[in-house]
């Protein structure tokens, strides 16, 4: 069946710009996760849906970020006011306890 | 909440031989624990897991070993190959149900 797809791929932008990274998790998946990586680093947790419950934005690294989940499906995480440092791969991964994650979106702030 | 810490951040290899990586967790609630392999400029794949009611688990040349008592849990992997190179992460979820991840370790095999 079809996995975790993300959409840009890649996304160049210039400094002051808001985004949208767009994450269709696998149909029927309660949990979806975004993360952010940097080159060479870690996982960094961002924010969690779980169902019907609350989000836990607990990671996000500045009010510039948001992210919301339409209809426990489709999640958009948002960036306004880019900066040079939100340069990363941002992933999404979707589960029930199984997290499976998708291809990610390559942002590139110049 | 819940913390993951993971050992050793680097792991060199000679290709045939074993690897090893350990981690630990905080949460006594925490009742999963996937690993997961990501390759250079790849997505992380889940490669194995292991739920709270199991000691061990085994799957090909990867097994992982779990320890509620003293809170920590494995990876091994035998007759490592060059294509076994990659960053793996462990995690485990919180009493929330949310996963958190280790920081990573590196895995080289060389010929």
């Amino acid at each position: 069946g079809a996995g975790v797809s993300q959409s840009p791929s890649n996304k160049v932008t210039e400094k002051g710009k808001d985004v949208e990274l767009r994450c269709d998790p696998i149909s029927g998946h309660t949990a979806l996760y975004w993360y952010r990586q940097s080159l060479g680093q870690g996982l960094e947790f961002l924010i969690y849906f779980q169902g019907n419950s609350a989000p836990d934005k607990s990671g996000l690294p500045s009010d510039r970020f948001s992210a919301e989940r339409t209809g426990g499906s489709v999640s958009t995480l948002t960036i306004q006011r880019t900066q040079q440092e939100d340069s990363a791969v941002y992933l999404c991964a979707s589960g029930v306890d199984e997290q499976y994650f998708g291809p990610g979106t390559r942002l590139t702030v110049t | 909440g819940e913390n993951v810490e993971q050992h050793p951040s680097t792991l060199s290899v000679q290709e045939g031989d074993s690897a090893v990586i350990k981690c630990t967790y905080s949460d006594s609630a925490s009742n999963y624990f996937p690993w997961y392999k990501q390759e250079l400029g790849k997505r992380p794949q889940l490669i194995i897991d292991i739920r709270s009611n199991v000691g061990e688990k085994k799957d090909q040349r990867i097994a992982v070993t779990l320890n509620k008592t003293a809170k920590h849990f494995s990876l091994h992997i035998t007759e490592t190959q060059p294509e076994d190179s990659a960053v793996y992460f462990c995690a485990a979820t919180d009493s929330w149900g949310k996963l958190q991840f280790g920081a990573g370790t590196q895995v080289v095999v060389t010929p």
